[in-house]
């Protein structure tokens, strides 16, 4: 039972245009969302992460838009530029404090071209 | 240099054969976790630990064991029942139930001779 659905499977922009990721999810005691973004043969690291209690998070060039009531999130990277080339996973933590780990989507291959 | 580091970052397994992947952690980071990673599937939780000498299994245990007999340490053993090894592993870890960020280490390639 996948219990993050993530979309597309792969992507492919041009420079300076918007990268639209977006995950959806069925467990309501979800309220942790993060983005991890990996480049080839390196581990994933923290993006940005939202809670359910807010909207839209923004850092820099990447904005994370939250719809609790339909249980959907999405992440937007703005001016996309090469560097992004990478894969993005969505993931969701239940409330709770429990130590179990993350709940990943399968990945968002994003190729940006020059 | 504060982080996780995995060893080694290639390794080779002969049929039959246990391997173990080595991961530490210098953050004096309490849980710590296995991810497999096979393209197109995400990562899946292989063993979770919250403190030493205990750990969990989580969803894909089967044909893999751990280890937690210090804070830093949390060593993966791919055993032989694990029939389809070949995958990217990743060790992560995080300060305590608390807190959400996992930081992950540069993950460890297993290939099957």
């Amino acid at each position: 039972q996948q219990q993050v659905k993530q979309s597309p499977q792969s992507l492919i922009v041009q420079k300076g245009g918007i990268s639209i990721i977006n995950c959806a999810y069925e467990n309501t005691a979800f309220d942790y969302f993060p983005w991890y973004q990996q480049f080839p043969g390196k581990g994933p690291a923290l993006l940005i992460a939202i809670r359910p209690d807010v909207s839209e998070k923004k850092e820099g060039r990447f904005t994370i838009s939250f719809n609790k009531s339909a249980k959907q999130f999405s992440l937007h990277i703005m001016d996309s530029q090469p560097g992004d080339s990478a894969t993005y996973f969505c993931a969701a933590k239940e409330s709770g404090g429990g130590a179990d780990g993350l709940t990943f989507g399968k990945g968002t291959h994003l190729i940006i071209q020059p | 240099d504060g982080g996780i580091t995995q060893s080694p970052k290639y390794l080779f397994r002969k049929e039959g054969q246990n391997v173990t992947l080595s991961c530490e952690q210098n953050l004096n980071h309490d849980a710590m976790y296995w991810y497999r990673q096979d393209p197109g599937q995400g990562l899946r939780l292989i063993y979770y630990s919250q403190i030493v000498n205990d750990f969990q299994k989580g969803d894909i245990a089967e044909g893999y064991s751990v280890s937690r007999e210090k804070k830093e340490s949390f060593p993966l053993t791919v055993t032989s029942a694990q029939k389809n090894p070949t995958a990217f592993y990743l060790c992560a870890s995080r300060t305590g139930l608390a807190a959400e960020t996992q930081y992950f280490g540069p993950g460890t390639r297993l290939l099957v001779l």
